[in-house]
This record gives structure tokens, C-alpha cells and sequence, in this order.
């Protein structure tokens, strides 16, 4: 069974530090997702990560994928108040025939960025 | 462009009743999945089709819940004789093709509550 594990499952930290957001999967995939969820709102794509090595950066947040190690990870730069939500991973399973199928998401992080 | 839509947003039933809820996926998204979440379980996967074969239903988590897609666009999710374990949010993503690596796009979600 695929399981993705997340920690730490919540962060409390102050403005203007940094962090780090760990993303371990069971199984082999090249297919790393990475969603923000507000309260009471839907998840938002923050990053795709499709091959060993792959880094991306959007503002304060950067994604990294090692493959070999199963590890993802999401690096948070300076933190402001507005990056507070909840932070899932997911692994994409590979179908018969190259399609994707479903998603399978780690528990999410819950961070809160406080002044 | 629009966005993954879904409707209603909040849904309060009996336990025992039958609900449906409704995915419109972005025009032109092949691929469409069902996930829900919940406290306790997480985000879960549920059904997933592409295109015109056979759905994946291998989460769908008893023979009361099962969902159909009409023409290759809007889904439905139906529940028969609903119970409070059913209680959860009911989120549907698409993604443009079912290659592996496309990134999913989520709705608002629907908020079912069995009383």
C-alpha cells in the first residue's frame, strides 16, 4: 500500500524565519505534487515536480524532488503571515498505459505564520 | 477560464436519503476525479474516469456510493441511503489529459452533513 507520510503535521513559526516541510512516499513515482489549502476553501496547485532532481520556486516557497531517497520537500523562505494554510503532498500513481490516475495525499501540514 | 465547478456547495441530510452531487470540470479536461475529505480519513480517492473507458472505482468505499460521467463532462456522485460516516467534504478535480504528470484542478467542494 503507497503511503505518503508528511511532517511535521503542524508548524507554528514566526515571521521571517525559514522552514522546512518533509514529504516521504513508500512506492517509486516520478510525480510530485505539492497543494495549499485555505480554511474552508479548495486546494490550489503550488507545484509539479515530474522528474529526479527537479527544484521550483515560486516567491518564498521552493519544492525539491529526490526520487531515489522518496523524499520531497517544500522550503519556506522569510515567512509572512499570508503563507498560513495547510500544505499537502500527493504522489501520482502511474496507470496501465502511461495514464495517471488518482492522487495519493500525505495529511497535510498546518502552518501558522505569526507577526 | 472558469474553474472546476460544483454544486450544491453544502448539502444537510437525513440519514438514509439518497444525495447527488454535481462536478462541471474545466471544458476540454479529459480526465475527472472524485475525492473527498474528511478529519479523520484525510483526502481520499474515490472514482476516477478518462475519457470513454471504464472508470476507476477502486475507492469508492461501499456499494452505496457510485457516480457517472455524461458525454465526457459533468459528473455526478451519488450516494444512496446516506449515513453520518458519509459526512465529509466532496471535492472533484480535473486535469486537461490523463498522461502522467498533468497537474489535477480542484472545485470549491461540496460540503455534505448527515444528520
Amino acid at each position: 500500500e503507497l503511503k505518503v507520510e508528511q511532517n511535521p503535521l503542524f508548524l507554528s513559526m514566526q515571521e521571517g524565519k525559514n522552514y522546512t516541510i518533509y514529504c516521504n512516499y513508500s512506492t517509486t513515482s516520478d510525480r510530485l505534487y505539492w497543494y495549499r489549502q485555505d480554511p474552508g476553501k479548495s486546494l490550489e496547485s503550488l507545484f509539479v515536480l515530474l522528474s529526479n532532481g527537479a527544484v521550483k520556486q515560486e516567491g518564498r516557497l521552493m519544492a525539491s524532488l529526490d526520487t531515489k531517497a522518496r523524499l520531497s520537500t517544500l522550503h519556506i523562505t522569510a515567512a509572512v503571515h499570508d503563507l498560513s494554510a495547510t500544505y499537502f503532498c500527493a504522489v501520482g500513481l502511474q496507470h496501465y498505459g502511461g495514464s495517471q490516475g488518482n492522487l495519493i495525499f500525505g495529511k497535510g501540514t498546518k502552518l501558522s505564520v505569526k507577526p | 477560464g472558469a474553474g472546476v465547478s460544483q454544486s450544491p456547495s453544502n448539502k444537510v441530510t437525513e440519514k438514509g436519503k439518497d444525495v447527488e452531487l454535481r462536478c462541471d470540470p474545466i471544458s476540454g479536461h479529459t480526465a475527472l476525479y472524485w475525492y473527498r475529505q474528511s478529519l479523520g480519513q484525510g483526502l481520499e480517492f474515490l472514482i476516477y474516469f478518462q475519457g470513454n473507458s471504464a472508470p476507476d472505482k477502486s475507492g469508492l468505499p461501499s456499494d452505496r456510493f457510485s457516480a457517472e460521467r455524461t458525454g465526457g463532462s459533468v459528473s455526478t456522485l451519488t450516494i444512496q441511503r446516506t449515513q453520518q460516516e458519509d459526512s465529509a467534504v466532496y471535492l472533484c478535480a480535473s486535469s486537461l489529459r490523463s498522461e502522467f504528470g498533468y497537474e489535477q484542478f480542484f472545485g470549491p467542494g461540496t460540503r455534505l452533513t448527515v444528520l
